[in-house]
């Protein structure tokens, strides 16, 4: 099954308001990503998280991990109509020789403006 | 950043032949590259893990025979999808692993007519 899992599965804001995106796994990991897809196309790398760290920023993104709750929320600030597009997180496990990353199945962000 | 290579972005092809796709780290070398398929409105499902002169190690499901990788040196790989039929249209994205993270191409989408 999937390690990660989003909710809310979808989300409509008006442009300046904040986003929130959460997410939820299962193992222990390693890192935690979050990425942006826009319609059809690749995917954007937007924040990697450690697993010995809590809190991160980046712009107007500000990522938490909870490693007790096995959670992270992804927040984007002031959001704008080119925030518009699908979110997910991606936790990395990482052992001797092996690298495994495993999506959740995202979050579609529409920002109205 | 690190930047990984995907081409064709789209490719249309007839049922019954094979579609290669070229996955390319263009300035760092990747000893392990992935490759994942995304149908419409889901997430990444991972394929494979190819590791650079070695065979590839397929996820449960995913008929090796199908989907052809090759890992020839650090710098590419390849997946060639043989004999394409209409269920094999989706999305494909190749990552390539870095030293602490894997950077993604910007996906390909084939289209079996």
């Amino acid at each position: 099954s999937q390690q990660g899992e989003e909710d809310p599965q979808a989300l409509s804001i008006q442009e300046g308001e904040n986003a929130t995106m959460n997410c939820s796994y299962k193992t222990s990991i390693n890192n935690l990503q979050w990425y942006r897809q826009n319609s059809g196309r690749g995917l954007v790398h937007l924040i990697l998280i450690r697993s010995n760290e809590r809190e991160k920023h980046s712009g107007r993104l500000r990522v938490t991990l909870d490693t007790s709750k096995k959670s992270s929320s992804l927040l984007i600030t002031a959001s704008r109509a080119a925030d518009t597009a699908s979110y997910f997180c991606a936790t990395a496990r990482i052992g001797a020789g092996s690298y495994q990353l495993t999506f959740g199945k995202g979050t579609k962000l529409s920002v109205i403006p | 950043g690190a930047v990984v290579s995907q081409h064709p972005s789209w490719v249309i092809c007839k049922s019954g032949t094979s579609v290669k796709i070229e996955c390319r780290s263009l300035d760092f070398q990747a000893t392990t590259m992935f490759w994942y398929r995304q149908f419409p409105k889901q997430s990444l499902m991972l394929m494979a893990t190819s590791n650079e002169g070695s065979k590839a190690t397929y996820e449960q499901g995913v008929e090796k025979d199908k989907f052809l990788i090759n890992h020839a040196s650090l710098t590419l790989s390849t997946l060639t999808v043989t004999s394409a039929h209409p269920e094999d249209s989706s999305f494909y994205i190749c990552s390539a692993k870095g030293q602490i993270e894997a950077f993604f191409g910007q996906g390909t989408r084939l289209t079996v007519v």
